[in-house]
Parts: structure tokens; C-alpha cells; sequence
């Protein structure tokens, strides 16, 4: 299958700093990216639709401002957590589809937030 | 939008037991997956199945999408297949993937 790359894995970080989160696919070029948030013991919930080289796509309830994406390329999506708070430490998995709409989809390894 | 329900929500198997898990949805779908999260977070495909029947190894899935269910079938279980099993359906005219509540199993040695 198709491998998505996503960096950093675990990050910690104080109170009102910004986290960039970046997802890559290694070996497929991705039209569209998806980011998703788990919580502890729950589902994942998807937060927004990016397409390359336009603005994101943010489901209901989702803050734009606080959750800056950028996909700038076909190969690389960017999630920027801006002015963090402990209660944005989440797991954060973004996913990628090689055509328009879905398909089959293929997700990263994840990356752990921690807001102290 | 549409709903995916999974059941059971939690499952506890002997090493050597077979499991069947399904996965309910509420509207016509374009796309289903079955997943498996591991213990450290990681999603695993493990079946791409919009309709019909596919296995791989021990595992095999089967989609009935006229009637909107999905199984899951687990055989001669293995302490390794320990972890959350997730149901995703993409709804049809949509574009994005709706995951259920996932079944939780444990198989014991």
C-alpha cells in the first residue's frame, strides 16, 4: 500500500506556543489530505479537508484560526496548531487518497500533543 | 450525515478463537474500510471493500452494501491482533471518511 510519513510523532509543548505538524506521502502524489483528531478511547473525528494549492476545507466546530492548514504541494500537508491550550492535546493523524474524492485511503503514524 | 455503528464494542478472545465483528451504516456508501489501530496509534488497512468479499491471510471481510452491513472475520486469533478494529464508510456524493466507535479486542494467551 501507499505510505504517508508524519513528523514529529510525540511533541510537548507550554501554553500559547504553535505546533506544526507536517505530513508527507512518500510514494504517491495526494491531491487531497485529510487531518484527523483522537481523543483517549475514542473515534477519530475528522477536522478538515485539504486540497493541493487551494484553502482547507473545515468541518463544523472546527476553528480555522486555530488550525491552520497548508497543502502546498502534492506531497506534503502542514497542520499548525497556533496559541496551543491544554485542551488541543489530542492524537493528531492525517490521511491521504492519491485521486479526487477518497478512494482508498492511507494514514500517518500519528502525532501525540501534549499542551502543558 | 451518516451513521456507522459497530459492534461489539468490546471483545475478549482466547488465542485460537474466531471472531466476527460488524460494522451497520446508515446510507448508501462509495467506500468502506476496515482498520486496525495498534497500541501505538498507527491505522492499519486492512480491507478496501465498497462491496463483495475479500481475505487476506486469517482475516477476510465481506460488504453487503444493499443492505448496509459489513463483517469483519478474525480466525485462529493471535495475541497480536490485540487493538481497536475501525469501520470507515465514505458516504455516497461525499468525499470524506466517517469512522465508527470501533471494537476493542483483547485475545489472551
Amino acid at each position: 500500500g501507499a505510505v504517508v510519513s508524519q513528523h514529529p510523532s510525540r511533541v510537548i509543548c507550554k501554553s500559547g506556543t504553535s505546533v506544526k505538524i507536517e505530513c508527507r506521502s512518500l510514494d504517491f502524489q495526494a491531491t487531497t489530505m485529510f487531518w484527523y483528531r483522537q481523543f483517549p478511547k475514542q473515534s477519530l473525528m475528522l477536522m478538515a479537508t485539504s486540497n493541493e494549492g487551494s484553502k482547507a476545507t473545515y468541518e463544523q466546530g472546527v476553528e480555522k484560526d486555530k488550525f491552520l492548514i497548508n497543502h502546498a504541494s502534492l506531497t506534503l500537508s502542514t497542520l499548525t496548531v497556533t496559541s496551543a491550550h491544554p485542551e488541543d492535546s489530542s492524537f493528531y493523524i492525517c490521511s491521504a487518497s492519491a485521486g479526487r474524492g477518497t478512494g482508498e485511503l492511507f494514514f500517518g503514524e500519528g502525532s501525540r500533543l501534549t499542551v502543558l | 450525515g451518516i451513521q456507522v455503528e459497530q459492534s461489539p464494542p468490546d471483545l475478549i478472545l482466547q488465542e485460537g478463537a474466531n471472531s466476527t465483528l460488524r460494522c451497520n451504516f446508515s446510507d448508501s456508501v462509495n467506500n468502506l474500510q476496515w482498520f486496525h489501530q495498534n497500541p501505538w496509534g498507527q491505522l492499519i488497512n486492512l480491507f478496501y471493500i465498497p462491496s463483495g468479499t475479500k481475505q487476506n491471510g486469517r482475516l477476510s471481510a465481506t460488504t453487503v452494501a444493499t443492505e448496509r452491513y459489513s463483517l469483519l472475520y478474525i480466525s485462529s486469533s493471535q495475541t497480536t491482533d490485540s487493538g481497536v478494529y475501525f469501520c470507515a464508510v465514505e458516504r455516497r456524493g461525499y468525499s470524506t471518511l466517517t469512522f465508527g466507535k470501533g471494537t476493542m479486542l483483547l485475545v489472551s494467551p
